[in-house]
């Protein structure tokens, strides 16, 4: 079945870098690639997600990229303010056009002042 | 609009009892998700239902069962908590598990502990 790793577990940036999460995945099948947001005490919200016949999507601050080919898609955040302190997890769509999502285990995004 | 809910909010119990975990959306979407949080390991799909009347297993429904009461409720039931199911459950939904309606919503959670 699909696996999904996520890299790094933790992340620490200052206020006004950039902060880059990568995962990979093991199914080739696999079409769907959302990323959520998860902030202390709340439920995952997704921020972006992108479909694998598209290569980048971009939303003001962040981005994603996808390379089918290396099985890898990696979520960009520019400019990073304090509120975008939270655990990020990718994810991807097993089975086709009606798969599950197979989550990464997390990273936690750490902004300082 | 509430989106997602789910109650309890917390929970405690003790080894062999029972409880029901209730989730509501008021989105109109045809399918639901119940997903387990541990630390370190992420969201995990227990059980969803993708339509209403019907249910299916994801990748850890031992332990769980599940019923969609209508298009709105979709709950989760442990017969007999085991301290392994200690962990943060999430009700999402979606529109549908076809592009582009699989945007899922998530609820607030519900943290049980079983002693």
């Amino acid at each position: 079945g699909e696996n999904v790793e996520q890299h790094p577990s933790t992340l620490s940036v200052q206020e006004g870098d950039s902060a880059v999460i990568k995962c990979t995945y093991s199914d080739s099948a696999s079409n769907y690639f959302p990323w959520y947001k998860q902030e202390l005490g709340k439920g995952p919200q997704l921020i972006i997600d992108i479909r694998s016949n598209v290569g980048e999507k971009k939303d003001q601050r962040i981005a994603v990229t996808l390379n089918k080919t290396a099985k890898h898609f990696s979520l960009h955040i520019t400019e990073t303010q304090p509120e975008d302190s939270a655990v990020y997890f990718c994810a991807a769509m097993t089975g086709g056009s009606q798969g599950n999502l197979i989550f990464g285990k997390g990273t936690k995004l750490s902004v300082k002042p | 609009n509430a989106g997602v809910t789910q109650t309890p909010k917390f929970q405690v119990l003790k080894t062999g009892q029972s409880m029901t975990l209730q989730c509501a959306q008021d989105m109109n979407h045809n399918s639901m998700y119940w997903y387990r949080q541990d630390p370190g390991m992420g969201l995990r799909l227990i059980y969803y239902s993708a339509s209403e009347g019907t249910t299916d297993k994801g990748e850890v429904p031992n332990g769980y069962n599940v019923s969609r009461l209508n298009k709105r409720e979709f709950s989760l039931r442990l017969e007999s908590a085991a301290p392994s199911q200690t962990s943060v459950y999430f009700c999402a939904s979606s529109h549908g598990r076809d592009y582009p309606s699989y945007e899922q919503y998530f609820g607030p959670g519900t943290r049980l502990t079983v002693t």
